[in-house]
């Protein structure tokens, strides 16, 4: 079992649409909660960063961590064609486990 | 703030020569860089932690002696590929975290390697 699993898509959605993109993981001492969104052959940008469980906003961005159930979820509102990327979920403990990646595209 | 920068952002060398990437963190001192490498449609794939004076820590296979290390200071890590062959060919990208909180890494924008 990998210690991160993330459905790597590919997500097409309309613009406008709420997107939802997911990752669960197996390690209960995982204690940070990342988002990256990575771009066609650039590296990755932080989006958000959590610790602990509950959720945390950022403009149209929502990243949500629920330990009891080892599931993290990115939230966008108000989807945008500039949204378009691939969106890795990440944990850390002592170590950093990347998910493999969602694929989004947003259509305008 | 928290800018990293790689250098260079593309490179193609020919099988049994050596590459240097270099990793810049341009307006913090980084205490810790990391090294992925990210082969199409797949995630990043750590390949070793290296902290400002120290020996790099490599993954579980990744042969220290093929990717070399070296983080003289507190803002430049590099890398050398050394005798490429094609299967080394990837996206290669560092991090680098301030150690203030474990969990936010800054990335480069990546180099991709091409070995013919």
């Amino acid at each position: 079992q990998k210690e991160v699993e993330q459905d790597p898509g590919p997500l097409s959605v309309p613009e406008g649409a709420i997107v939802s993109l997911n990752c669960t993981y197996s390690n209960s001492a995982f204690q940070y909660f990342m988002w990256y969104r990575q771009y066609s052959r650039k590296g990755p940008e932080l989006l958000m960063y959590t610790y602990s469980s509950g959720n945390k906003e950022d403009g149209r961005f929502t990243a949500q961590v629920d330990k009891s159930s080892k599931y993290i979820s990115l939230f966008i509102r108000d989807s945008q064609p500039s949204d378009s990327a691939t969106y890795l979920c990440a944990c850390t403990g002592n170590q950093f486990y990347f998910g493999t990646g969602t694929s989004l595209t947003v259509i305008p | 703030g928290a800018v990293v920068s790689q250098h260079p952002s593309w490179v193609i060398c020919k099988s049994g020569t050596s590459v240097k990437i270099e990793c810049r963190s341009l307006d913090f001192q980084a205490t810790t860089m990391f090294w992925y490498r990210q082969f199409p449609k797949q995630s990043l794939m750590l390949m070793a932690t290296s902290n400002e004076g120290s020996k790099a820590t490599y993954e579980q296979g990744v042969e220290k002696d093929k990717f070399l290390i070296n983080h003289a200071s507190l803002t430049l890590s590099t890398l050398t590929v050394t005798s490429a062959h094609p299967e080394d060919s990837s996206f290669y990208i560092c991090s680098a975290t301030t150690g203030l909180t474990y969990g936010e890494q800054y990335f480069g924008p990546g180099t991709r390697l091409t070995v013919t």
